[in-house]
Protein backbone atom coordinates (compact mmCIF):
# COMPACT_ATOMS: atom_id res chain seq x y z
CA UNK A 1 0.00 0.00 0.00
CA UNK A 2 0.92 3.83 -0.68
CA UNK A 3 2.43 5.59 2.19
CA UNK A 4 1.23 8.69 1.48
CA UNK A 5 -1.53 9.34 -1.47
CA UNK A 6 -1.81 12.84 -3.27
CA UNK A 7 -4.70 12.45 -5.60
CA UNK A 8 -4.47 15.44 -7.03
CA UNK A 9 -2.01 15.78 -9.88
CA UNK A 10 -3.14 19.44 -10.08
CA UNK A 11 -5.14 22.81 -8.53
CA UNK A 12 -6.10 26.05 -9.66
CA UNK A 13 -6.54 28.58 -7.56
CA UNK A 14 -7.92 32.38 -7.78
CA UNK A 15 -5.02 34.77 -6.39
CA UNK A 16 -6.04 35.82 -2.83
CA UNK A 17 -7.82 32.74 -2.73
CA UNK A 18 -7.96 29.45 -0.29
CA UNK A 19 -6.75 26.73 -1.30
CA UNK A 20 -6.55 22.65 0.36
CA UNK A 21 -4.44 20.34 -0.69
CA UNK A 22 -5.42 16.74 0.34
CA UNK A 23 -2.61 14.00 1.51
CA UNK A 24 -3.52 10.54 3.13
CA UNK A 25 -1.25 8.34 4.47
CA UNK A 26 -0.90 4.63 5.67
CA UNK A 27 1.25 3.48 8.36
CA UNK A 28 0.71 1.29 11.91
CA UNK A 29 3.15 2.99 13.90
CA UNK A 30 1.62 5.27 16.29
CA UNK A 31 4.36 7.72 16.12
CA UNK A 32 5.40 9.55 12.57
CA UNK A 33 5.71 13.12 11.42
CA UNK A 34 4.22 14.44 8.35
CA UNK A 35 5.71 17.23 6.41
CA UNK A 36 4.50 19.50 3.50
CA UNK A 37 7.37 20.93 1.32
CA UNK A 38 6.74 23.08 -1.86
CA UNK A 39 8.97 23.00 -4.80
CA UNK A 40 8.83 25.42 -6.96
CA UNK A 41 10.28 25.15 -10.49
CA UNK A 42 13.74 25.61 -9.88
CA UNK A 43 14.03 22.56 -7.94
CA UNK A 44 14.24 23.20 -4.41
CA UNK A 45 11.96 21.59 -1.77
CA UNK A 46 11.19 24.26 0.44
CA UNK A 47 9.65 22.79 4.02
CA UNK A 48 6.44 24.48 5.23
CA UNK A 49 5.03 22.75 7.66
CA UNK A 50 5.48 20.22 10.10
CA UNK A 51 2.36 17.86 12.30
CA UNK A 52 3.68 15.06 14.79
CA UNK A 53 0.85 12.18 15.54
CA UNK A 54 0.95 13.25 18.87
CA UNK A 55 0.26 16.93 18.61
CA UNK A 56 -2.77 17.80 20.17
CA UNK A 57 -3.40 20.79 17.47
CA UNK A 58 -3.32 21.00 14.30
CA UNK A 59 0.30 22.80 12.73
CA UNK A 60 0.23 26.61 11.22
CA UNK A 61 3.19 28.50 10.10
CA UNK A 62 2.20 31.72 8.53
CA UNK A 63 -0.54 31.35 5.82
CA UNK A 64 -0.09 27.54 5.88
CA UNK A 65 -2.29 25.25 8.01
CA UNK A 66 -2.87 21.53 8.33
CA UNK A 67 -5.84 20.05 8.83
CA UNK A 68 -5.15 17.15 10.22
CA UNK A 69 -7.72 14.35 10.98
CA UNK A 70 -5.82 11.43 12.67
CA UNK A 71 -8.70 9.10 12.38
CA UNK A 72 -9.00 9.48 8.59
CA UNK A 73 -5.66 9.34 8.34
CA UNK A 74 -5.34 12.39 6.38
CA UNK A 75 -2.76 15.67 6.42
CA UNK A 76 -4.38 18.63 4.33
CA UNK A 77 -2.33 21.44 3.58
CA UNK A 78 -4.53 24.62 3.23
CA UNK A 79 -3.11 27.95 1.71
CA UNK A 80 -4.88 31.21 2.30
CA UNK A 81 -4.78 34.11 1.14
CA UNK A 82 -3.10 32.09 -2.16
CA UNK A 83 -0.23 34.36 -4.07
CA UNK A 84 1.47 34.37 -7.51
CA UNK A 85 4.59 33.25 -6.10
CA UNK A 86 2.50 29.63 -4.44
CA UNK A 87 2.59 28.37 -7.73
CA UNK A 88 4.64 25.43 -7.26
CA UNK A 89 4.45 21.67 -6.83
CA UNK A 90 3.53 20.43 -3.28
CA UNK A 91 4.77 17.21 -1.83
CA UNK A 92 3.61 15.32 1.49
CA UNK A 93 5.67 13.30 2.81
CA UNK A 94 5.87 11.23 5.71
CA UNK A 95 8.55 9.55 8.21
CA UNK A 96 7.94 6.41 10.38
CA UNK A 97 9.64 4.07 12.29
CA UNK A 98 9.34 1.57 9.22
CA UNK A 99 11.24 4.03 7.16
CA UNK A 100 13.29 4.92 9.68
CA UNK A 101 15.23 7.72 10.65
CA UNK A 102 15.58 10.86 8.50
CA UNK A 103 14.25 8.89 5.11
CA UNK A 104 11.26 10.19 3.95
CA UNK A 105 8.16 9.32 2.36
CA UNK A 106 6.90 11.34 -0.50
CA UNK A 107 3.76 11.44 -2.48
CA UNK A 108 3.48 11.98 -5.93
CA UNK A 109 2.99 15.92 -5.27
CA UNK A 110 0.22 18.27 -6.78
CA UNK A 111 0.87 21.03 -9.12
CA UNK A 112 -0.89 24.13 -7.99
CA UNK A 113 -0.68 27.12 -10.01
CA UNK A 114 -2.18 30.44 -8.78
CA UNK A 115 -3.89 32.38 -11.15
CA UNK A 116 -4.25 36.37 -11.05
CA UNK B 1 22.99 30.20 8.77
CA UNK B 2 23.36 29.04 5.30
CA UNK B 3 21.43 26.74 3.82
CA UNK B 4 22.63 23.62 2.49
CA UNK B 5 24.70 23.69 -0.36
CA UNK B 6 24.89 21.12 -3.20
CA UNK B 7 27.58 21.30 -6.37
CA UNK B 8 27.62 20.83 -9.30
CA UNK B 9 24.15 22.38 -10.16
CA UNK B 10 24.62 20.62 -13.29
CA UNK B 11 25.79 17.84 -15.13
CA UNK B 12 25.86 16.13 -18.19
CA UNK B 13 27.74 12.83 -18.67
CA UNK B 14 27.44 9.66 -21.00
CA UNK B 15 26.58 6.82 -20.19
CA UNK B 16 29.57 4.38 -19.03
CA UNK B 17 30.93 7.19 -16.69
CA UNK B 18 30.34 8.06 -13.21
CA UNK B 19 29.60 10.58 -11.38
CA UNK B 20 29.92 12.84 -7.80
CA UNK B 21 28.12 14.83 -6.52
CA UNK B 22 28.34 16.69 -3.32
CA UNK B 23 26.67 18.19 -0.57
CA UNK B 24 27.67 20.54 2.09
CA UNK B 25 25.06 20.65 5.32
CA UNK B 26 23.88 23.68 7.16
CA UNK B 27 26.05 24.12 10.09
CA UNK B 28 25.62 21.60 13.12
CA UNK B 29 23.35 19.27 11.26
CA UNK B 30 25.22 16.05 11.30
CA UNK B 31 22.83 14.06 9.33
CA UNK B 32 22.66 13.81 5.26
CA UNK B 33 20.03 11.88 3.52
CA UNK B 34 20.23 11.99 -0.55
CA UNK B 35 17.15 11.87 -2.79
CA UNK B 36 16.42 10.73 -6.20
CA UNK B 37 13.95 12.44 -8.07
CA UNK B 38 12.78 11.35 -11.44
CA UNK B 39 9.32 11.98 -13.43
CA UNK B 40 8.15 8.03 -13.37
CA UNK B 41 9.70 7.36 -10.11
CA UNK B 42 8.96 10.40 -8.14
CA UNK B 43 11.33 11.32 -4.87
CA UNK B 44 13.01 8.44 -3.58
CA UNK B 45 14.97 8.24 -0.72
CA UNK B 46 18.64 6.99 -1.60
CA UNK B 47 20.72 7.08 1.49
CA UNK B 48 21.54 8.79 4.66
CA UNK B 49 24.73 9.43 6.48
CA UNK B 50 24.92 10.46 10.40
CA UNK B 51 28.65 10.82 12.01
CA UNK B 52 30.29 9.62 8.79
CA UNK B 53 27.85 6.28 8.84
CA UNK B 54 25.65 5.34 6.77
CA UNK B 55 22.14 5.07 9.15
CA UNK B 56 19.63 3.95 6.17
CA UNK B 57 19.72 3.15 2.80
CA UNK B 58 17.09 2.91 0.17
CA UNK B 59 16.17 0.23 -2.88
CA UNK B 60 19.12 1.23 -5.30
CA UNK B 61 21.20 -0.18 -6.48
CA UNK B 62 25.19 -0.94 -5.34
CA UNK B 63 26.36 1.53 -8.37
CA UNK B 64 24.90 4.13 -6.15
CA UNK B 65 27.08 5.20 -3.15
CA UNK B 66 28.03 7.83 -0.74
CA UNK B 67 30.23 8.86 2.11
CA UNK B 68 30.25 11.35 5.10
CA UNK B 69 33.40 13.59 6.00
CA UNK B 70 34.48 14.27 9.49
CA UNK B 71 32.80 18.02 8.69
CA UNK B 72 29.35 16.47 7.64
CA UNK B 73 29.75 17.16 3.94
CA UNK B 74 28.44 14.28 2.07
CA UNK B 75 29.74 12.67 -1.53
CA UNK B 76 27.33 10.18 -3.30
CA UNK B 77 29.04 8.65 -6.51
CA UNK B 78 26.99 6.82 -8.88
CA UNK B 79 29.15 3.91 -10.90
CA UNK B 80 28.88 2.89 -14.50
CA UNK B 81 25.57 5.47 -15.11
CA UNK B 82 22.53 4.49 -16.95
CA UNK B 83 19.74 6.65 -18.80
CA UNK B 84 18.16 6.05 -16.38
CA UNK B 85 20.09 7.73 -13.86
CA UNK B 86 19.09 11.06 -15.08
CA UNK B 87 17.52 12.90 -12.35
CA UNK B 88 17.64 15.46 -9.83
CA UNK B 89 19.59 14.37 -6.63
CA UNK B 90 18.33 16.39 -3.69
CA UNK B 91 20.57 16.35 -0.40
CA UNK B 92 18.89 17.26 2.86
CA UNK B 93 20.23 17.98 6.09
CA UNK B 94 19.04 17.82 9.66
CA UNK B 95 20.49 17.80 13.29
CA UNK B 96 20.44 13.90 13.26
CA UNK B 97 19.91 13.05 16.92
CA UNK B 98 16.26 14.54 18.03
CA UNK B 99 14.05 12.29 17.09
CA UNK B 100 11.74 13.31 14.21
CA UNK B 101 13.26 16.02 12.32
CA UNK B 102 12.78 18.63 9.53
CA UNK B 103 15.00 18.08 6.64
CA UNK B 104 15.93 20.99 4.79
CA UNK B 105 17.17 20.30 1.26
CA UNK B 106 19.20 21.91 -1.42
CA UNK B 107 18.80 23.13 -4.37
CA UNK B 108 19.82 19.79 -5.81
CA UNK B 109 21.68 18.81 -8.54
CA UNK B 110 20.68 17.87 -12.36
CA UNK B 111 22.16 14.97 -13.92
CA UNK B 112 21.37 14.48 -17.51
CA UNK B 113 23.23 11.31 -18.87
CA UNK B 114 23.05 10.63 -22.43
Amino acid sequence: AQKITQTQPGMFVQEKEAVTLDCTYDTSDPSYGLFWYKQPSSGEMIFLIYQGSYDQQNATEGRYSLNFQKARKSANLVISASQLGDSAMYFCAMRDKQTGANNLFFGTGTRLTVIP
Amino acid sequence: KAGVTQTPRYLIKTRGQQVTLSCSPISGHRSVSWYQQTPGQGLQFLFEYFSETQRNKGNFPGRFSGRQFSNSRSEMNVSTLELGDSALYLCASSAGDRGVETQYFGPGTRLLVL
